[in-house]
């Protein structure tokens, strides 16, 4: 299995900032990562795919980078929305995995 | 655009069997090169991949849990079906159904179903 790693687990931040979410995989998956965001009680939603690729109605705001084993989603201007749980799936093996996620709350 | 939602029992006794139904909205399961993925989540825990389905019938199940699950669809229903043998409670979780675009990516989600596996 491709194991995918994040971090931080949390952080906290208020609105305007610029976040960083980081996500690692056990080994070189080109640039098959996607990420989603998950709200409490609802299921998660894609924001970017392949890496890089917004998702259609996704605020540009949200911004995916990286190849091989690296990996970053940017948000360049937090907003109250925002709030979340990050995670990162690999789709480089058809066997998905997803990484642990990334809580995102209020300073 | 395309809607899912799960359907299922909410309480499953334990070494039971679970099914969970999902049913497609807005599209036919039939067109355009989807699958159809299943993912599942434990209260306060991540996300874990159970397994897809294409329109063929063609499978692919997460090894860890290969032996005790079984993915079908119905396409006269436009429906995807999820069946879990032998419950614990660990796999007490929310179950989600979801389209795979061509096993890239999960595109579109069902709301969610909760599974609690108790006595």
């Amino acid at each position: 299995d491709i194991q995918m790693t994040q971090s931080p687990s949390s952080l906290s931040a208020s609105v305007g900032d610029r976040v960083t979410i980081t996500c690692r995989a056990s080994q070189n998956i080109n640039g098959f990562v996607n990420w989603y965001q998950q709200k409490p009680g609802k299921a998660p939603e894609l924001l970017i795919y392949s890496a890089s690729a917004l998702q259609s109605g996704v605020p540009s705001r949200f911004r995916g980078i990286g190849s091989g084993t690296e990996f970053t989603l940017t948000i360049t201007s937090l907003q109250p929305e925002d709030f979340a749980t990050y995670y990162c799936q690999q789709s480089f093996s058809t066997l998905f995995t997803f990484g642990p996620g990334t809580k995102v709350d209020m300073k | 655009q395309v809607h899912l939602q799960e359907s299922g029992p909410g309480l499953v006794k334990p070494s039971q069997t679970l099914s969970l139904t999902c049913t497609v909205s807005g599209g036919s399961i039939r067109s355009g090169n989807y699958y159809w993925s299943w993912i599942r989540q434990p209260a306060g825990k991540g996300l874990e991949w159970i397994g897809r389905i294409f329109l063929t019938g063609s499978t692919l199940y997460n090894p860890s849990l290969k032996s005790r699950v079984n993915i079908s669809l119905d396409t006269s229903k436009n429906q995807i079906y999820l069946k879990m043998t032998s419950l614990t409670a660990a796999d007490t979780a929310v179950y989600y159904c979801a389209r795979d675009r061509e096993q890239v990516f999960l595109d579109s989600w069902g709301q969610g179903a909760l599974v609690t596996v108790s006595s």
